[in-house]
């Protein structure tokens, strides 16, 4: 069974930094891209960054290129997400999503419960 | 502004079929496959619909996708209250090197 477990939100000041990372089981970690999708309060889904399986492409919204960077450990079956110079807006619920292949351009079929960022002063 | 255009809202009674509408572009719809995802608030969104037809397994055959052009839509037959939800779709953008969402529809079922 797929799993994709979330972890690191919380309550962070403008300015600050977080880490958020994603363990995943149930399927071969480094044959599958990873992305992170973010729903910020009273708004839809929006795409924040992906990773190719063997971590040499990464992609980035506009929105939070040069302010965020993803990674994965495919020894630890882990992904991560960097988040630096947050802002308000920044604030969401955080998803990690397995991509149907190796890179992120197939489909998300499995998705994480969430972890939720706020950034506030 | 979400690149994916879909309608805020949509709704039907017990057992209607609803569409819901999905416009792109040439960089996006227009060159690569449309997905659909189900999100109930509060939970983990689901995969509905991949390449823009077709169902993984487990999702009711109720719910179908096509494509065409720069658009896409996804059907919902013999509407059931447990369809209420958002639902969003998505491409990949070759412009953007990015997926891009629609804005998202929730479906209200009277």
């Amino acid at each position: 069974e797929v799993q994709l477990v979330e972890s690191g939100g919380g309550l962070v000041q403008p300015g600050g930094s977080l880490r958020l990372s994603c363990a995943a089981s149930g399927f071969t970690f480094r044959n599958h891209a990873l992305n992170w999708v973010r729903q910020a309060p009273g708004r839809g889904l929006e795409w924040v960054s992906g990773i190719s399986g063997s971590a040499t492409s990464t992609y980035y919204a506009d929105s939070v290129k040069g302010r965020f960077t993803i990674s994965r450990d495919n020894s630890k079956n882990t992904l991560y997400l960097q988040m630096n110079s947050l802002r308000v807006e920044d604030t969401a619920v955080f998803y990690c999503a397995k991509d149907h292949g190796t890179y992120p351009r197939d489909f998300f079929d499995y998705w994480g419960q969430g972890t939720l960022v706020t950034v506030s002063p | 502004q979400s690149v994916l255009t879909q309608p805020p809202s949509a709704s039907g009674t017990p057992g209607q079929r609803v569409t819901i509408s999905c416009s792109g572009s040439t960089s996006n719809i227009g060159l690569n496959f449309v997905n659909w995802y189900q999100h109930l608030p509060g939970t983990a969104p689901k995969l509905l619909i991949c390449t823009n037809s077709q169902r993984p397994s487990g999702v009711p055959d109720r719910f179908s996708g096509s494509k065409s052009g720069t658009s896409a839509s996804l059907a919902i037959s013999g509407l059931q209250s447990e369809d209420e939800a958002d639902y969003y779709c998505a491409a990949w953008d070759d412009s953007l090197n990015a997926w891009v969402f629609g804005g998202g529809t929730k479906l209200t079922v009277l």
